[in-house]
């Protein structure tokens, strides 16, 4: 089985740009999650989708978002960008994205903003 | 809510030698706990879970952790450790019961020196 798969691997985009990062889950896996990782903050979550609808949502800005289409592959924008934006997004796939679901990342999208 | 504290942001170790990575969380729920190891320039890979029974968990790579409800901790174990054991590990808690999104430490950076 193929595992999840994030494009592009490296970004750069200057401030104010906006980004558009995909995430191709594992197959049969519903639930998509979008981390932020930096080396400051650790891992944080952005949000979860689920069968096309965001199930949660963590503490990021409105300049975050996502979408997930039917076939569970996922995508987040990030419009305006700041230099703060520069960090690893990791994207996570799990078959329900339930408590006792292990997530399965991808390699992650490195964004760099100048 | 539930957190997790990882004790040690690096551990330096000696191949061969044992290693422990300590992990401790704080939830009023029955949790669910995982680690999960992150080699350079790649996402996050499950090594073990703990989701209920015997409180001993054995993992990939050789690797253990142990469940303490009454220290509320999940300590990560390896009798040896190789070279190719450098990477960072995260403990993970999540709560019983739901699509609950888990929570991460921070991270414990793991160096094998030769």
């Amino acid at each position: 089985k193929a595992g999840v798969t994030q494009t592009p691997r490296y970004l750069i985009k200057t401030r104010g740009q906006q980004v558009t990062l995909s995430c191709s889950p594992i197959s049969g896996h519903r639930s998509v999650s979008w981390y932020q990782q930096t080396p400051g903050q650790g891992l944080q979550f952005l949000f979860e989708y689920f069968s096309e609808t965001q199930r949660n949502k963590g503490n990021f800005p409105g300049r975050f978002s996502g979408r997930q289409f039917s076939n569970s592959r996922s995508e987040m924008n990030v419009s305006t960008l700041e230099l703060g934006d520069s960090a690893l997004y990791l994207c996570a796939s799990s078959l329900t994205g339930g408590d006792n679901s292990p997530l399965h990342f991808g390699n992650g999208t490195r964004l760099t903003v100048t | 809510a539930q957190s997790v504290t990882q004790l040690d942001s690096q551990v330096p170790v000696f191949e061969e030698a044992p290693v422990e990575l300590r992990c401790n969380y704080s939830s009023s729920v029955s949790v669910y706990l995982f680690w999960y190891v992150q080699y350079p320039n790649q996402g996050l890979q499950l090594l073990l879970k703990y989701l209920s029974g015997s409180t001993l968990v054995k993992g990939i790579n050789g690797f253990e952790a142990e469940f303490n409800k009454s220290q509320t901790s999940f300590h990560l174990r390896k009798p040896s450790v190789h070279i190719s054991d450098t990477a960072e590990y995260f403990c993970a808690v999540s709560r019983s019961g739901g699509s609950y999104i888990p929570t991460f430490g921070r991270g414990t950076s793991l160096i094998v020196h030769p």
